[in-house]
């Protein structure tokens, strides 16, 4: 049980374009989801927490405008890039919680490349 | 000061070896502990859950947890060439926090 999905895997894409990942629980549902940014030999970044039905809660130093968070229902959240750029380059992970004190259960990660 | 502190390693041992991979951390406020693998371009998978002091065993793992040290530990018996991968420690009160994570290669 708690099966995470994330998906694309992987995706590359051109400078100034958007890019929308998916992030879905197949077997609970999540009241909370967060999303890491992760770079190689380094731990786990928090962007973002989101809980379903409301806005996002932004980590300092991380633009809402620019990662769009939406958390549509209890089993989808989705992370889009806008206007990506070549740093933005970076493995992407989302987790899920079903409650509290649930430990977080992780997607295999979105392996972003912007060129 | 770190909240979670995890030697990155890289930690490379013989095929059915016992491996020990610990975390400390500052934070007396933590209450939940967990032990994740992350492999290769992959996701991290949740390996180990517990809550307060002790030990909790799960096949060849076992997870152990000193609060009055505020030390964490994850034990691999009889590790095999599948165990390789990067373990990260994690635990939380109001938040989740991470280790960076160690680097694990079992060599047949």
């Amino acid at each position: 049980g708690a099966v995470v999905s994330q998906h694309p895997s992987w995706v590359i894409c051109k400078s100034g374009t958007s890019v929308k990942i998916e992030c879905r629980s197949l077997d609970f549902q999540a009241t909370t989801m967060f999303w890491y940014r992760q770079f190689p030999k380094q731990s786990l970044m928090l962007m973002a927490t989101s809980n379903e039905g409301s806005k996002a809660t932004y980590e300092q130093g991380v633009e809402k405008d620019k990662f769009l968070i939406n958390h549509a229902s209890l089993t989808l959240s989705t992370l889009t890039v806008t206007s990506a750029h070549p740093e933005d380059s970076s493995f992407y992970i989302c987790s899920a919680r079903q409650d509290n004190p649930s430990p977080l259960h992780f997607g295999n990660g979105t392996r972003l490349t912007v060129t | 000061q770190k909240e979670v502190e995890q030697d990155p390693g890289p930690l490379s041992v013989p095929e059915g070896a016992i491996v020990s991979l610990n975390c400390t951390y500052s934070n007396s406020a933590f209450q939940y502990f967990m032990w994740y693998r992350q492999y290769s371009r992959k996701g991290p998978e949740l390996l180990m859950y517990t809550y307060s002091s002790g030990n909790k065993e799960d096949g060849r793992f076992t997870a152990q947890v000193d609060k009055s040290s505020k030390y964490i530990s994850l034990f691999i018996r009889d590790s095999q060439p599948s165990d390789s991968a990067t373990y990260l420690c994690a635990m939380r009160s109001n938040q989740f926090y991470f280790g960076t994570g160690t680097s694990l290669t079992v060599i047949p």
